[in-house]
């Protein structure tokens, strides 16, 4: 979506490597979010920012963790891949009263 | 614990119907709700939001209403096209980034 990039937009990767997807916005939104989404479970939030340095859990975070050194970025670390970790993952930005903006999805397979 | 239930799973309809899709949840303790669209393969597309003090928005053929109340969104799709085929999720914004999304409705127009 406008404002909001992911990148790469697909990966394949080995199981037991680490792995860093990349959100990157230029709306300046405090908030940013990393979800995934497979099929029978919805969108499930991973880790989320309220700020450059500021980061908590979401309801799926084990495997997984985030960094924001800068308002604009946004990155997810599989730190070892597992192929349970085989999905889309969806970064979204909001502010204040604001909804929510997606991006447009990063689909990794982990083989 | 908030829940978001979409009714129905999936539609079928010939082009040119009027339809609604609903969004209910448990909770009325929301600050938003907001309405997405999903084509296959792509993101979150965002449609309307509405805000906890409004009843309704609307943007073009498509109109969303809120009742906090009774715990329940609906979002009205007038003249239906074959292009207006997707999923569609609801999103009940309640804060603390407690975020719940519903699992959708997949609509399928027919020419």
């Amino acid at each position: 979506d406008a404002g909001i990039t992911q990148s790469p937009r697909h990966k394949v990767t080995e199981t037991g490597t680490p792995v860093t997807l990349r959100c990157h916005q230029t709306e300046n939104h405090r908030y940013m979010y990393w979800y995934r989404q497979d099929p029978g479970h919805g969108l499930r939030l991973i880790h989320y920012s309220y700020g450059v340095k500021d980061t908590d859990k979401g309801e799926v975070s084990d495997g997984y963790s985030v960094s924001r050194s800068k308002t604009e970025d946004f990155l997810l670390t599989l730190e070892s891949a597992t192929s349970s970790q085989t999905s889309v993952y969806f970064c979204a930005i909001s502010e204040e009263g604001t909804g929510y903006t997606f991006g447009s999805g990063t689909r990794l397979t982990v083989v | 614990k908030q829940e978001v239930t979409q009714i129905p799973a999936a539609l079928s309809v010939p082009e040119g119907e009027n339809l609604v899709l609903n969004c209910s949840f448990t909770d009325s303790a929301i600050y938003n709700l907001q309405w997405f669209r999903q084509d296959p393969g792509k993101g979150l597309t965002s449609l309307l939001l509405i805000q906890s003090s409004q009843r309704e928005q609307t943007s073009g053929r498509l109109n969303a209403s809120l009742d906090k109340s009774s715990g329940r969104s609906t979002l009205y799709i007038a003249a239906s096209q074959p292009g207006d085929s997707a999923t569609y999720l609801c999103a009940v914004i309640t804060g603390g980034f407690k975020t719940i999304f519903g699992a959708g409705t997949r609509l399928f127009v027919k020419a």
